[in-house]
């Protein structure tokens, strides 16, 4: 089983949509997980951290389940500017952090 | 906000030639440095962890004789990709880190190589 798996889409929804993403985890023992941004031939940029209790910012929502051991993104009201690929990453308790393959998202007008 | 520069940005080079890449951080102290590799259509690999005044810690798989790391400052370490073939072609990007907190990672703009 892969350490961090996403299904790599790509989900491509109209502008306004609500859309979400979920990501897998191996690990039981990972401490910390988070959602980065990765726009084509760039470098990732963190969009947000995800906590336990769930969290959010703006028109999008982090939620982690530690049980099922998956986490969860949720864009709403989408932009033409969200159109990137979405990193799921996981801290696995080794000081390293493990990144997913991504989430394409396409936004269109 | 943190700023993590690598120098250059993209480098095409004939198989076989040696090729530095740079990563610095330009306002603030970073006591460690990761250096990920990036293939299309994949995810970041972790290839080695980068600690100022020490030897690098380099992820299984990844040849340290091939990928030669130093972190001599606290604001800069390289990679030196030796006698490159086509193989190593990829997207290399280096993070720092700031503090104690290894999940607070800045980002480089990532260095494009081509081997020929």
């Amino acid at each position: 089983r892969k350490e961090v798996e996403q299904d790599p889409g790509p989900f491509n929804v109209p502008e306004g949509a609500t859309v979400a993403f979920n990501c897998t985890y191996s690990n039981s023992a990972s401490q910390s997980f988070f959602w980065y941004r990765q726009d084509c031939r760039k470098e990732p940029k963190l969009l947000m951290s995800v906590y336990s209790s769930g969290n959010e910012d703006g028109r999008f929502t982090a939620q982690l389940n530690r049980a099922s051991q998956y986490i969860s993104l949720l864009i709403r009201d989408s932009k033409l500017s969200d159109s990137a690929t979405y990193l799921c990453v996981v801290n696995g308790g080794y000081s390293t952090l493990t990144f997913g393959k991504g989430t394409m998202l396409l936004v269109s007008p | 906000g943190a700023v993590v520069s690598q120098h250059p940005s993209w480098v095409i080079c004939k198989s076989g030639t040696s090729v530095k890449i740079e990563c610095r951080s330009l306002d603030f102290q970073a006591t460690t440095m990761f250096w990920y590799r990036q293939f299309p259509k994949q995810s970041l690999m972790l290839m080695a962890t980068s600690n100022e005044g020490s030897k690098a810690t380099y992820e299984q798989g990844v040849e340290k004789d091939k990928f030669l790391i130093n972190h001599a400052s606290l604001t800069l370490s390289t990679l030196t990709v030796t006698s490159a073939h086509p193989e190593d072609s990829s997207f290399y990007i280096c993070s720092a880190v700031p503090g104690p907190l290894i999940e607070t990672q800045y980002f480089g703009p990532g260095t494009r190589l081509l081997v020929l």
